[in-house]
């Protein structure tokens, strides 16, 4: 079945760029949804962002982070990425990657472990 | 962006107990509604899809309904193994949103 799993430093400084990697196992990533989200200690989840390929990749991004945030995918590698830039403490946060079935289920089926990230000097 | 609203924030039941979670959405969601359940270090796990759709090898104990802007996530008998956070979250636009969560501890 198909497993997900984050990797990337778990420190970063503020003001520099965090980047993260989803890589995808047991499936294919073509013709599905895959998301970031992340949860900050004792705060909700937060909905990152997503994209959706199949031969042409298309990208949506929360408003909220989108002048800072980029994903990207590797579908030949089967894993993708989340670049996010300028960082502050504000996002420091457990930070998954997710599969969405949109037009099926329309629910996150399937999740990475989480990877922890820290923004501080 | 919609706004989800989950009540109560936390709750402690005895084993056995009938336990009702509500979530309201800001604006009508339709039945775009998912329920996950999360445990201490772990990713969150759907329970409910679409309102009231049982995900696969999720206990039938575990139930949802509503429509619209209101919504209930059931459980009907609890157990040991429920005390978690849920979330209810809405799959009616982006960006996608969660409410804050309802932590259920066993008594």
């Amino acid at each position: 079945q198909v497993q997900l799993q984050e990797s990337g430093p778990g420190l970063v400084k503020p003001s520099e760029t965090l980047s993260l990697t989803c890589t995808v196992s047991g499936g294919s990533m073509s013709g599905y949804f895959w998301t970031w989200i992340r949860h900050p200690a004792g705060k909700g989840l937060e909905w990152v962002g997503r994209f959706y390929t199949s031969g042409r990749t298309r990208y949506n991004y929360n408003p909220s982070l989108k002048s800072r945030v980029t994903m990207a995918v590797d579908t030949s590698k089967n894993l993708f990425s989340l670049t996010l830039r300028s960082v502050t403490a504000a996002d420091t946060a457990v930070y998954y990657c997710a599969r969405d079935l949109v037009g099926s289920s329309n629910a996150f089926d399937i999740w990475g472990h989480g990877t922890m990230v820290t923004v501080s000097s | 962006d919609i706004q989800m609203t989950q009540s109560p924030s936390s709750l402690s039941a005895s084993v056995g107990d009938r336990v009702t979670i509500t979530c309201r959405a800001s604006q009508t969601i339709d039945n775009f509604l998912n329920w996950y359940q999360q445990k201490p270090g772990r990713a969150p796990k759907v329970l409910i899809y679409s309102a009231s759709s049982l995900q696969g090898g999720v206990p039938s104990r575990f139930s949802g309904s509503g429509s619209g802007t209101d919504f209930t996530l059931t459980i009907s008998s609890l157990q040991p193994d429920d005390s978690a956070t849920y979330y209810c979250q809405q799959s009616y636009n982006t960006p996608r949103t969660f409410g804050q969560g309802t932590e259920v501890q066993i008594k």
